[in-house]
């Protein structure tokens, strides 16, 4: 069965350091991965996809960038954080249109400080 | 801009009576919609999902609705239990990878 992990579950981390937030998928091949933040009492707000390895593509600019070294695997990054970046990040993949949407990870909770 | 709403922010509902929630959406191109529940801390959880070509769908406890001309989608739950209470989210998607989120509508349940 396929299964997404996702880590840390919650990170503090002081204002301008970097950022690195993984996520993994298993019993799939060549998902789309996709990376929400998602802020307090708020909806999902698409930060990056990926169709393939190498392949982003950003939805909004930010402090953020993302990078998928393998086919499995999804990586969101910040050189210098900020406090607007604190937010619940969810990972999440899919295997096409029709197939129940998407799955997502249990979400990472980031406060900056 | 394309963009999926909700018409009640909040929905306290007594346990055992049926829930009802509302999703608007502005994109007629829209094929497939997908209702997801959120618990707190939590992703959020596949429910039920519809596309365009059908009017309703039924799953466990849970009925989705759609109707295209008036771009509205519900999601009903029959006998709502204390563990139904979360965040629901309706999505929408219209030929593409990616799936637009709405804004969500936080489910009460009280004794």
């Amino acid at each position: 069965s396929q299964t997404i992990h996702q880590w840390p579950a919650t990170l503090v981390q002081p204002v301008g350091s970097p950022l690195s937030l993984e996520c993994t998928v298993e019993g799939t091949s060549n998902p789309n991965l996709y990376w929400y933040r998602q802020a307090a009492g708020r909806g999902l707000q698409l930060l990056f996809y990926s169709v393939g390895i190498g392949q982003i593509s950003s939805e909004v600019p930010q402090n953020l960038s993302a990078s998928r070294p393998q086919d499995r695997q999804f990586i969101l990054s910040s050189k210098k954080l900020l406090l607007s970046d604190s937010g619940f990040y969810l990972c999440a993949w899919s295997v096409g249109r029709w197939n129940y949407g998407y799955t997502f990870g249990s979400g990472t909770r980031l406060t900056v400080v | 801009g394309e963009s999926v709403g909700l018409h009640l922010p909040t929905l306290s509902v007594q346990e055992g009576d049926n829930s009802i929630i509302n999703c608007a959406y502005s994109n007629s191109a829209s094929d497939y919609f997908i209702w997801y529940k959120q618990e707190s801390g939590k992703g959020p959880q596949f429910i039920i999902d519809i596309r365009s070509n059908m009017d309703k769908r039924q799953g466990q406890r849970v009925t989705v609705l759609l109707n295209k001309t008036v771009k509205h989608l519900s999601l009903q739950i029959a006998a709502t239990q204390p563990g139904d209470s979360a965040v629901y989210f309706c999505a929408e998607n219209n030929a593409t990878d990616k799936l637009i989120f709405g804004t969500g509508t936080r489910l009460q349940v009280f004794p």
